[in-house]
């Protein structure tokens, strides 16, 4: 079996300063993981994919991960927002089962 | 390489109609997942393709049904078309069948049922 909870349905920062979304997962397999972005209206892009290789993981935009395993955690950052990161972020599990949406968390980016 | 498409972009129906979703999926692609969102909800699995055979549903009825082609692009239809069927649907396609695979998601079809 496997879940995924993202901690967060709502953060809120200022431009400039660290993005950090949370994301939790329980799998009887060792998971791939994945976060997605979604813009208003529009599908979801992969930001970036952990699959058992480094534990820190570099996506697009200027995001990464890192995959703790002791802590099964895979804790999506930024370190400087800008306002065109605000959108929707899904975390998703995967593995020899089919994927396990995160129920989302909204970024806010303060100008 | 040619991304994930669906058609059309928007759509209108009447309740009780039946509506058929389009999605074309990435080249070298053999697998196509459809999901429903509804405003502010996370994407709910509806129903996966692999190769030609459906391979896994969610909790959906079985008004939602749906084919693959022999060139792997895909079809979403829903018969007896409800209220709560309003949402955007989006396709995703994959290299494969687990969940190990990155999906590549379309834009999006949204569905308004009045």
């Amino acid at each position: 079996a496997q879940s995924v909870t993202q901690l967060d349905s709502h953060v809120s920062v200022s431009e400039g300063t660290p993005v950090l979304l949370r994301c939790n997962y329980s799998s009887s397999y060792s998971p791939s993981l994945f976060w997605y972005v979604q813009h208003p209206n529009k599908g979801l892009q992969l930001l970036l994919k952990y699959t058992s290789a480094a534990t820190l993981v570099k996506g697009i935009n200027g995001f990464e991960a890192e995959f703790k395993k002791s802590e099964t955690s895979f804790h999506l950052t930024k370190p400087s927002a800008h306002m065109s990161d605000a959108a929707e972020y899904f975390c998703i599990v995967g593995g020899y089962q089919k994927v396990t949406f995160g129920t989302g968390t909204k970024l806010q980016v303060i100008p | 390489e040619t991304g994930v498409t669906q058609s059309p972009t928007h759509l209108i129906k009447t309740r009780g109609q039946q509506v058929t979703l389009r999605c074309s999926s990435q080249s070298g692609h053999n697998t196509v997942s459809w999901y429903q969102q509804a405003l502010g909800q996370g994407p709910q699995f509806i129903f996966q393709y692999y190769r030609e055979e459906e391979n896994g549903r969610g909790n959906f009825p079985p008004r939602f049904s749906g084919l693959q082609f022999p060139n792997y692009s895909s079809e979403l239809n829903v018969n007896a078309l409800e209220l709560d069927d309003s949402a955007l649907y989006l396709c995703a396609s994959s290299k494969g069948d687990r969940g190990y695979y990155e999906q590549y998601f379309g834009p999006g079809t949204r569905l308004t049922v009045t």
